[in-house]
């Protein structure tokens, strides 16, 4: 069964800041693409950034970037010049066939990013 | 374009009420998910459909939890009857295509008392 594990609860970063977010994610398929969705205080769920497996380029958007590492089955968000406006919840998102052929689409625990100023 | 819709926003029931949430997904998506969200549990998918279609519901809980989505634009969960277990932040998320980004809705607060 796949899953998705993000080992850090919490993290900080001061305002201006680099900070990245770590995930992993467990899987047999090939076939597959990844995400970055972020939840602020207003709950609402926003896509940063998406990645498909079979590109090995590292997907950027503005400030956000991510570290695919297809073998080590790793898929880090880095967040550069960290805004007071980047602190919420960072979910990590697989979305893939699975061996029944249905898609699965699962999401990890959360990290929760604070912006010191 | 008005996102996804969600309504209501919050609902307090009791034991055994019967609760339906309701979604209407972006204009033109295929696909249509549900989701549910606790402390405990984090985001879990319950189900999702493709072209009004059901594709898996192999998350929904138990049988006191049902969908339907008789056309395009309109999707229920239905919960009876409810528990105080089953309160949690639902989300309803669509997109066009399975691969594609979801967007999801602000989600309903479901309070059972």
């Amino acid at each position: 069964a796949q899953t998705v594990t993000q080992s850090q609860p919490e993290m900080s970063v001061q305002e201006a800041e680099t900070v990245t977010l770590s995930c992993t994610y467990d899987t047999s398929e090939s076939d597959y693409y990844l995400f970055w969705y972020k939840q602020p205080p207003s709950r609402q769920m926003i896509l940063v950034i998406r990645q498909e497996a079979y590109k090995q380029q590292n997907a950027t958007e503005n400030r956000f970037s991510v570290n695919f590492q297809k073998a080590a089955k790793s898929f880090s968000l880095k967040i550069s010049d960290s805004q007071l406006g980047d602190a919420a919840m960072y979910f990590c998102a697989y979305g893939g066939r699975s061996t029944s052929g249905t898609y699965k689409y699962i999401f990890g625990t959360g990290t929760r990013l604070k912006v010191l100023a | 374009d008005a996102g996804v819709i969600q309504s209501p926003r919050h609902e307090v029931t009791e034991m055994g009420q019967e609760v339906t949430l309701r979604c209407k997904p972006i204009s033109g998506h295929d696909y249509l998910f549900w989701y549910r969200q606790t402390m405990m549990r984090g985001l879990e998918l319950l189900i999702y459909f493709n072209n009004n279609v059901p594709i898996d519901d192999s998350g929904m809980p138990e049988d006191r939890f049902s969908a339907k989505m008789p056309n395009a634009s309109f999707s229920t969960l239905k919960i009876q009857p409810s528990e105080p277990r089953d309160s949690a932040v639902y989300f309803c998320a669509s997109s066009l295509g399975n691969r594609e980004t979801q967007y999801f809705g602000p989600g309903t607060r479901l309070l059972v008392l």
